[in-house]
């Protein structure tokens, strides 16, 4: 079975850009997770989506967005780029328990944008 | 907020010997989940361990096991039998109970010497 797969593997923008990153989560998991890893730090919560709704948000900026489509794949958009947001942003993908949160995150290999 | 804190950036062990690297963590809550997380070079994060907050008996894992100390907060990670292929940064990880997000410490890079 296919992991959590994520696009594009790598990217490079510029100050001011718009950019968007994609997540197919395991097939049968409807929660999907964003997070910004920042080179030499743990991994940031960013989103949580289940069934198409938000979930949870971390303390980002309105700059950052995301949605979650009717296949559960979502879409990670951050506008007016700054040279400060150049990190690994991995996406996670669970199941969802009722009463019992998260199950399990399962992350794919993340998306490298680097902001000139 | 919960925090979670790892205080060792690096540490390294000899091949088939075992190594401890430590965690602490910060939270008002009785209900929660701790994880060990390994990310190699690859850059996907692999769950390596999950303690659930409510047990007593530690996590255990094959070569992997944890020393979880509820009262004084700390979850350390013991690697037994150490392999070349456990070379990774390893992070520890908080969870609330009913909740979705993780609450990530700043990572342990483990060097493993043949």
């Amino acid at each position: 079975d296919a992991g959590v797969t994520q696009s594009p593997t790598h990217l490079i923008k510029t100050r001011g850009q718009h950019v968007t990153l994609r997540c197919s989560p395991i097939s049968g998991h409807k929660s999907v997770s964003w997070y910004q890893q920042v080179l030499g730090q743990g991994p940031q919560f960013i989103f949580q989506y289940y069934e198409k709704e938000e979930r949870g948000r971390g303390n980002f900026p309105d700059r950052f967005s995301a949605r979650q489509f009717p296949n559960y794949s979502s879409e990670l958009n951050v506008n007016a780029l700054l040279l400060g947001d150049s990190a690994l942003y991995l996406c996670a993908s669970s199941l969802w328990h009722r009463g019992r949160g998260t199950g399990e995150l399962f992350f794919g290999e993340g998306s490298r944008l680097t902001v000139l | 907020a919960q925090t979670v804190t790892q205080s060792q950036p690096e540490m390294s062990v000899q091949e088939a010997e075992t190594v401890t690297l430590s965690c602490t963590y910060d939270t008002s809550e009785s209900d929660y989940y701790l994880f060990w997380y390994k990310q190699p070079p690859s850059r996907q994060m692999i769950l390596v361990i999950r303690q659930e907050a409510y047990k007593q008996q530690n996590a255990t894992e094959n070569r992997f096991s944890v020393n979880f100390q509820k009262a004084a907060k700390s979850f350390s990670l013991k690697i037994s039998d150490s392999q070349l292929g456990d070379a990774a940064m390893y992070f520890c990880a908080y969870r609330s109970g009913g909740g979705s997000r993780l609450t990530f410490g700043e990572g342990t890079q483990l060097t493993v010497n043949p």
